[in-house]
């Protein structure tokens, strides 16, 4: 059964650095999501995407934050100069139609820690 | 405000129980979606509907529009069962973008 996958599954960074975390959707969905979970909270919505371009973004998907289809497979979530306050579990999610008429796929998340 | 309310917060059952978990959402939305969150983490999709009732194995969910209320069941419930369910609903009012309750963990003791 088709399945997003995520890369790496647990990623420690220093307070300022960059990172980038992927993200392969199945592969027939056009939608692409970005969520995030601080440990213990809600599932908060960052992104979506669609038609490569950011379809809609929350509050939380400040400049900081930018998300990019560079080829035809990966998704990436890109932060800059990470805080203390990005440590969270990220979340990739697809769908074939858009977000409210059809299932998401979830993938099994990336751990981000800032140090 | 929370947008979307779940009860209980916790809950903890013996294997075989009925469980019922409850989703309350005050804003418009296209529809509802049950989902399953395993100790790891990893999220899955249970349920999306929009109006009346959907079974799966011992899964049934039920959504009452006019009362903003939806129900999760499982029957013959089993160890295995032991995760955090989380209603999430897509709403107009956030441009269709999934807006997540707090979960319900659940734990079924053998």
């Amino acid at each position: 059964e088709p399945e997003v996958t995520q890369t790496p599954s647990h990623q420690v960074t220093q307070m300022g650095q960059e990172v980038i975390l992927r993200c392969v959707p199945i592969s027939n969905h056009l939608y692409f999501y970005w969520y995030r979970q601080i440990l213990g909270q809600k599932v908060e919505f960052l992104v979506s995407f669609y038609n490569n371009e950011i379809s809609e973004k929350s509050e939380i998907f400040d400049d900081q934050f930018s998300v990019e289809r560079p080829d035809g497979s990966n998704f990436t979530l890109k932060i800059r100069s990470t805080k203390l306050e990005d440590s969270a579990m990220y979340f990739c999610a697809s769908s074939e139609e858009r977000v409210g008429t059809d299932t998401q796929y979830f993938g099994p998340g990336t751990r981000l820690t800032v140090l | 405000k929370n947008e979307v309310e779940q009860s209980p917060q916790n809950l903890t059952a013996q294997e075989g129980e009925f469980i019922t978990i409850n989703c309350s959402y005050s804003v418009g939305i296209s529809a509802l979606h049950w989902l399953q969150q395993h100790p790891g983490g990893g999220i899955v999709s249970l349920f999306m509907l929009s109006s009346g009732k959907k079974k799966h194995g011992r899964l049934i969910a039920t959504i009452n529009i006019q009362e903003k209320h939806s129900s999760l069941h499982i029957t013959a419930s089993h160890p295995r069962d032991s995760a955090v369910y989380i209603c999430a609903v897509s709403s107009m009012d956030s441009n269709y973008q999934l807006i997540w309750g707090a979960g319900t963990k659940l734990i079924i003791k053998p």
